[in-house]
Formats: structure tokens, sequence, C-alpha cells
């Protein structure tokens, strides 16, 4: 089956402490995204990655880093968490057509719900 | 830039009542255009997407959504709600670039 596959789904973490959140995807695609979703503000994307070794910043990077050394892996590294850091997490991955990506729709993951104390 | 707007961060609907959940986008090139529905403690799941064959896109579910360049609307739609419809829908835009922006959602509730 088809999926985007993200670990933990709950996650409690104290201020500070280093945590990662695993994504792996078996579409074989390029393209994988990690968003953050909070109420009334949507998902903002944090970064994402156009292909192994290729990583670029969305709109909300601070406090967060990625690697993509697999191309099923992109696992969401926060290196010192802080309670704005609590949020609902998605890891997501595409395609990337002919017609460029944006053309193949977003696969996600079931979501990381983290809380920072 | 490129931004999406939903209209009513919160819809509620009879069962049996017309769905329309509003969403509209700025943009100088028309782009590909996607709803995407949440349920509770779920992923997004993709309802349908716009790119360009024809501007009445029908998805799962029963929904459909037309794309209206003059008005650059993408608005959802659905004759007859049932109570599964109960979700969160995401409208998002993207212009074959990297970068898919989403707008704040729309909670439907849907009253028996």
């Amino acid at each position: 089956e088809a999926q985007v596959t993200q670990n933990p789904r709950y996650l409690i973490t104290v201020t500070g402490k280093k945590l990662t959140v695993t994504c792996s995807q078996n579409m074989n695609h390029e393209y994988m995204s990690w968003y953050r979703q909070d109420p009334g503000l949507g998902l903002r994307q944090i970064y994402y990655s156009m292909n192994v070794e290729v990583t670029d910043k969305g709109d909300v990077p601070e406090g967060y880093k990625v690697s993509r050394k697999e191309k099923r892996n992109f696992p969401l590294i926060l290196e010192s968490p802080s309670p704005n850091q609590t949020s609902l997490y998605f890891c997501a991955s595409s395609s990337i057509t002919v017609q460029g990506l944006g053309s193949s729709p977003l696969h996600f993951g079931n979501g990381t719900r983290l809380t920072v104390t | 830039a490129q931004s999406v707007t939903q209209l009513g961060s919160h819809v509620s609907v009879s069962e049996g009542a017309l769905v329309l959940l509003r969403c509209n986008y700025s943009s100088s090139v028309p782009p590909y255009l996607f709803w995407y529905v949440q349920y509770p403690n779920q992923g997004l799941q993709l309802l349908l997407k716009y790119t360009s064959a024809a501007t009445l896109v029908k998805g799962i579910n029963g929904f459909e959504a037309e794309f209206k360049k003059s008005e650059t609307s993408f608005h959802l739609t659905k004759p007859s709600a049932h109570m599964s419809d109960a979700a969160e829908y995401f409208c998002a835009v993207s212009k074959g670039t990297y970068k898919y922006i989403f707008g704040t959602g729309t909670r439907l509730k849907v009253l028996a």
C-alpha cells in the first residue's frame, strides 16, 4: 500500500530535549516536505527536499533541521525544542512530473502531535 | 506572491443540504488547485485537483469543484451533505514550483 509513515503519532517532551520525528514514503517520490498545522493558521511549510541531499527552507524553518540521506526518508529534527513548537506536524511527499512539481498532489502521513512543556 | 483564502472557518449544513465551501486564490497565472479533507486524527487526503484539463472537476465522495478564472475561485460543492462529510477541508494552490500554499481550512459540521 502506498503510504507516508510518520513516527511517533504522539510525543510529549520537555524544553531543550532533542527529538527526531521520522518520515518514510514507499512511493519513490522525489519531493518531501514537513508542515506544521496550528489552529487558524492552516498548514505552514517548515522544510522541503527535492531529492537526496537537496533540502531547503520553507516558511517557518527556525528551530528545525532536516536531512535527506535516502530517497524514502526525511526526518525532522528539533535540536532544542521550545513550547512554541507545540503543534501538529505532517510529512508529505509528491512526485515531480514533466509539468513540474505542483501538478501532482501531496500524499500526507497521519501526523505527529508534539507537546513541549 | 500566491495566496489562498477560504471564506468561513466554520460552516454548518443540515444533512441532505447543499455543501458549499469557498476558496479564492491570487495568482497571475492559472495554477494547479487542490482540495484536501482532514478527518479527526488523520492526515490530509486528496479530494480533487484541477490541472487545466477541465474547469469542472469531480472528486471522491460526491464532491466537485469548478475553476473560475474570472473570479479566481475554486469553490467546493456537494449536492447533499452526509454526516460522514463532517471534517476540515483545505484548499491549496501550486504553480508548478516547489511550493504548495494552503488555506486556513474550513471545518464542516453536518447537522442531523
